[in-house]
């Protein structure tokens, strides 16, 4: 069965540096999402990408943030300057569409890559 | 997205139907029912969803009530490995959302 894949499974990084979370989205999906969730708490939606671009995007996903696809395969989250408030696991997924009435709009995830700021 | 209202925990015996109640009074005509589950950090996966009839798959059944006010996810016969924190997300079914939203969910926990 498909899957999303996700790597590394733990970066840890000092506060201040650039991190890039990569993701393999299943092979014929076309939207691409991002998530996070800190220890304890629930996972928040960061980004939507479609078609190249940001679709949708939410108050945490600020200008420290941006999502790119460098290949037909490969989405990546970067955040470039961490903070100790951005340890969390991130989740990545995929979906082959978005319209609810139709087959093929669950989200699949990864299974997470866990942050950990110093 | 309209608000859901579920128990923070049920607990069910292994084998026995696990019945998942939420509540989703504020529902509108467009949007739909989702659930996804949780296991212990993992990433979430999805369960069902439906608008108002109701419906089964390999893994669950969601029974909608006929206003839309609630929903029900049952699991028929749960076992160790549906221990997990279950979600109920309101979603309009396309256009420009996009997102899950996420509620802190029912902690199931299947005992033998």
């Amino acid at each position: 069965e498909p899957e999303v894949t996700q790597t590394p499974s733990h970066q840890v990084t000092q506060m201040g540096q650039e991190v890039i979370l990569r993701c393999v989205p299943i092979s014929n999906h076309l939207y691409f999402y991002w998530y996070r969730q800190i220890l304890g708490q629930k996972v928040e939606f960061l980004v939507s990408f479609y078609n190249n671009e940001i679709s949708e995007k939410s108050e945490i996903f600020d200008d420290q943030f941006s999502v790119e696809r460098p290949d037909g395969s490969n989405f990546t989250l970067k955040i470039r300057s961490t903070k100790l408030e951005d340890s969390a696991m991130y989740f990545c997924a995929s979906s082959a569409s978005i319209w609810s009435g139709r087959t093929g709009n669950e989200q699949f995830f990864g299974p997470g890559t866990r942050l950990t700021v110093l | 997205d309209a608000k859901t209202t579920q128990p923070t925990s049920m607990d069910c015996a292994e084998g026995r139907a696990a019945n998942l109640p939420c509540n989703h009074s504020t529902i509108s005509g467009n949007e739909y029912v989702y659930w996804y589950r949780q296991i212990h950090s993992q990433g979430p996966q999805y369960i069902i969803h439906g608008l108002k009839n109701n419906e089964t798959n390999e893994m669950a059944s969601l029974i909608i009530t006929e206003d839309r006010k609630s929903s029900t996810l049952i699991l028929p016969h749960a076992t160790l490995r549906d221990t997990a924190v279950y979600y109920c997300i309101v979603r309009v079914g396309g256009g420009s959302n996009y997102k899950l939203t996420f509620g802190k969910g029912t902690l199931l926990t299947v005992n033998p």
